[in-house]
């Protein structure tokens, strides 16, 4: 069974421009989470989607967005990059019950110059 | 807000040792508890996770970790490392009612050094 995925694995920007990152869950898996990792403030929860819909979203701004698609696909945009913006954003599937095990990708380096 | 402390930043230990890295959560109604290990260049994985049950959780590579609810604790254990477990460890914690159980929770992570 293929693992996460997440495209792309390294993307630089400048700032005020936007980005668009894309994961792709376990086959079956219809939950997709995100996460922000940086070395100052960890890892940070940004919001999770369920069958299409944000079911929960994390203390980001609102340049922060994302979407599920009906396959379970998720992206997640970031508009108007500032140099803080710059981490490791991990993506997590997992199965339909809340007691299933999430499963990571391997992240997409974001640089924001 | 929920929050996650990891007291060691950075353990390093010879082979053959014990470990034990702690982990306190604030949260004080029901909890599910994680441990992650991230290995050098590797993605994140799960070691092992309490629901309910049993307080005493096993996981893989000879892990486990013990929830003690007095204590708002659930510090991980290794009776003996191997220089494989060189990697870095995050506790986590699900966030309270109406937060999914999906919403994690991460403390600060603590780095695992293992000297052959």
């Amino acid at each position: 069974k293929a693992g996460v995925t997440q495209t792309p694995r390294y993307l630089i920007k400048t700032r005020g421009q936007q980005v668009t990152l894309s994961c792709s869950p376990i086959s079956g898996h219809r939950s997709v989470s995100w996460y922000q990792q940086t070395p100052g403030q960890g890892l940070q929860f940004l919001f999770e989607y369920f069958s299409e819909t944000q079911r929960n979203k994390g203390n980001f701004p609102g340049r922060f967005s994302g979407r599920q698609f009906s396959n379970s696909r998720s992206e997640m945009n970031v508009s108007t990059l500032e140099l803080g913006d710059s981490a490791l954003y991990l993506c997590a599937s997992s199965g339909q019950s809340s007691t299933d095990t999430q499963y990571f990708g391997p992240g997409t380096r974001l640089t924001v110059l | 807000a929920q929050s996650v402390s990891q007291h060691n930043h950075h353990v390093i230990l010879s082979e053959a040792a014990s470990l034990e890295l702690g982990c306190n959560y604030s949260y004080g109604g029901t909890v599910n508890l994680f441990w992650y290990v991230q290995y050098p260049g590797q993605h994140l994985q799960l070691l092992l996770k309490y629901f309910s049950g049993d307080p005493l959780v096993k996981g893989i590579k000879g892990f486990e970790a013990e929830f003690i609810k007095s204590k708002f604790s659930f510090n991980l254990r290794k009776p003996s490392v191997q220089w494989s477990d060189t990697a870095e460890y995050f506790c986590a914690v699900n966030a309270p009612p109406p937060g999914s159980a999906r919403q994690l929770t991460f403390g600060s992570g603590t780095q695992l050094t293992v000297l052959p």
